[in-house]
Parts: C-alpha cells; sequence; structure tokens
C-alpha cells in the first residue's frame, strides 16, 4: 500500500550515461514532483507537474527531462550524467488544486552515484 | 526573497528531556507552514501543518508547533523526547493561493543520547 513510490533506490552509474528514476503515486493527488537532496541535507524543487502538465520548471540542466505519462507517474531521465548530479532525488505527490497549498507526500528517494 | 532559517544545524538531547526546534521564515505573506521529519535513508514525513486558526498546532508522534506571527517565528516542540526521535527535521513553507512551490529550510539533526 506504499502511497509514493520510486525506482530504483539506489543508482550506481559512470559519468556520461543515460539513466532514468520512475515515480508512482496511489493517493490520487493532481501534483507531482521532482526534489534535489544534496550532500548537506539541503532540498531544492526541480520540476512540478499538475495533471500531467508541466507547472514548475527551476533551473535545471537541460540534461534533466522529467515526462508525466498521467498523473499518477512521473519520471525523470538524465541524460550525460555528471559527478555534480551525484545526490538523493526525491518523488512528491499533492492534492494542490490552484487555491491550497497541500502537505508534500514523499517517496524514499534514490541515491544517485555518479563514478 | 522568500527563504526559510533554521538556525540549529544539530542538536543533542537527552532521553525524556524537552526539545526546541527553531524555524523563522521570511515571507511576502503569512504562508502555509510545516514541518516534516526524515528518519536515515527514508523519505519526509508530515509532522504537522499550519493554514490558519489556533496557532498551537498539533502533530503526529507528540509533536506541537507554535505560529508566531509578530516573530515570523514555526518553532516545533516536544515535551519528552524518544530515542526514535533521532532524524532530521526540516521546516518548509508554502504560499497561499497555490503555486505549488514549498520551500524548506535546511533541516536539523536531532541526537538523542540516554
Amino acid at each position: 500500500d506504499t502511497a509514493v513510490s520510486q525506482t530504483p533506490k539506489y543508482l550506481v552509474t559512470q559519468m556520461g550515461n543515460d539513466k532514468s528514476i520512475k515515480c508512482e503515486q496511489n493517493l490520487g493527488h493532481d501534483t507531482m514532483y521532482w526534489y534535489k537532496q544534496d550532500s548537506k541535507k539541503f532540498l531544492k524543487i526541480m520540476f512540478s507537474y499538475n495533471n500531467k502538465e508541466l507547472i514548475i520548471n527551476e533551473t535545471v540542466p537541460n540534461r534533466f527531462s522529467p515526462k508525466s505519462p498521467d498523473k499518477a507517474h512521473l519520471n525523470l531521465h538524465i541524460n550525460s550524467l555528471e559527478l555534480g548530479d551525484s545526490a538523493v532525488y526525491f518523488c512528491a505527490s499533492s492534492q494542490g488544486v490552484g487555491s491550497d497549498s497541500s502537505p508534500l507526500h514523499f517517496g524514499n528517494g534514490t541515491r544517485l552515484t555518479v563514478t | 526573497a522568500q527563504s526559510v532559517t533554521q538556525p540549529d544545524i544539530h542538536i543533542t538531547v537527552s532521553e525524556g528531556a524537552s526539545l526546541e526546534l527553531r524555524c523563522n521564515y521570511s515571507y511576502g505573506a503569512t504562508p502555509y507552514l510545516f514541518w516534516y521529519v526524515q528518519s536515515p535513508g527514508q523519505g519526509l514525513q508530515l509532522l504537522l501543518k499550519y493554514f490558519s486558526g489556533d496557532t498551537l498546532v498539533q502533530g503526529i508522534k507528540g509533536f506541537e508547533a507554535e505560529f508566531k506571527r509578530s516573530q515570523s517565528s514555526f518553532n516545533l516542540r516536544k515535551p519528552s523526547v524518544h530515542w526514535s526521535d533521532a532524524a532530521e527535521y526540516f521546516c518548509a513553507v508554502s504560499p497561499r493561493g497555490g503555486g505549488f512551490k514549498t520551500i524548506f529550510g535546511a533541516g536539523t539533526r536531532l541526537f538523542v543520547k540516554a
């Protein structure tokens, strides 16, 4: 009965490779997000989708491309991985409907290590 | 600029002692306010939230927080800490009227000693 699930949990890869992280939520939420947590635990939003439409696109290299096939899924594809991409990536969802900002529900994270 | 400040990078508390984690925010108008907890290897879990009304809010696991508008603060408290409370705690804000952009503080790591 996992609410927000993301795979894989760990991802170790070499520089220059392309990788994807998948996320699914079964909460019926309209909005999904990707956050990046660096080694100092600082959390920064990367993207947000509301009903499959991109609504937040922070200053993220265009090597990062989110894709939302439906409102329950938000995947993150990363091209040409660099050492600095090493971090923990969290998927989250919320029942945002534009006039309120409800709490975020997080997945357990994907620890990406680029060597 | 919008920001959330958690002045304590880490705090050590004895088991059974009381706890207060500080949070201050800088925002154009009173935002929605949240506290999240992150255990090692886990995602963040909501402890409590403030939207409106009573400025003292109760959360899960015996936590509470008090919103003080005059101080732009939303401090988290617990009267008696348990060893299982050792974790990273994040204060967060998000704008009223939508926007979906939650901003997080840098976190406070709580250590609990026996």
